[in-house]
């Protein structure tokens, strides 16, 4: 078990609403990745937080925001939400970025 | 974007066989890692190889790394219906941004 938790596990949203995804981080770990991963495709990098400041964002639009909080845990904030946002989004944690931990992520179906 | 590409997109063997996966990237790299993800859940982190290593070693699995072709494989050996799952190679140029390549399937048939 890798410790790094994400909720919820599954989600179904309408297009134009607006979703939080949350995940706690691996004790100890101070960074915080968010992956993309449409059905069929590899992960794609959409931001990383380090000591809750954004430190690298992948190549997606400003209505993808992200959050740190004091503990290392993090949300991804999606707004306006569009059907090809509907894809699992995974958490990674790490101490300093090299490996990373991932947790189960959220499967996000929009309508 | 994608950094590049794995082969073969698909793989299907039986338990017992070697599985090898191969996996080429486009820029420079400070390390590569393999990860494995069962049926679209969470990836597991199986080896990582530096970019000054050329080979590395972990249970069942060998890892080659050639900068010079900018390409990877991964050898599994005496597969087992366990590793029925997809596996992807990621680089990471230090910046802490792994950059994916699209996967390959492997059936291990019991």
């Amino acid at each position: 078990e890798t410790g790094v938790t994400q909720s919820p596990t599954h989600l179904i949203k309408t297009r134009g609403q607006q979703v939080t995804l949350r995940c706690s981080s691996q004790s100890g770990h101070n960074t915080v990745s968010w992956y993309q991963q449409a059905l069929g495709q590899g992960p794609q990098f959409i931001f990383q937080y380090y000591r809750e400041e954004e430190n690298g964002r992948g190549n997606f639009p400003p209505r993808f925001s992200g959050l740190q909080f004091p503990n290392y845990s993090s949300e991804l904030n999606v707004n306006a939400l569009e059907l090809d946002d509907s894809a699992l989004y995974l958490c990674a944690s790490s101490l300093g970025g090299y490996k990373q931990f991932f947790g189960p992520g959220t499967r996000l179906t929009v309508l | 974007s994608q950094q590049g590409e794995e082969d073969p997109q698909a793989l299907s063997i039986q338990e017992g066989e070697n599985a090898t996966m191969n996996c080429s990237y486009k820029t420079s790299i400070n390390n590569l890692q393999w990860y494995r993800q069962n049926s679209g859940r969470g990836l597991v982190h199986l080896i990582l190889i530096r970019s000054n290593e050329r080979e590395k070693h972990s249970g069942r699995l060998r890892v080659t790394l050639d900068t010079s072709k900018k390409s990877s494989s991964l050898l599994i050996t005496a597969s087992r219906a366990a590793d029925t799952a997809s596996y992807f190679c990621a680089t990471d140029d230090n910046t802490g941004k792994l950059i994916f390549g699209q996967g390959t399937t492997l059936q291990v048939k019991p």
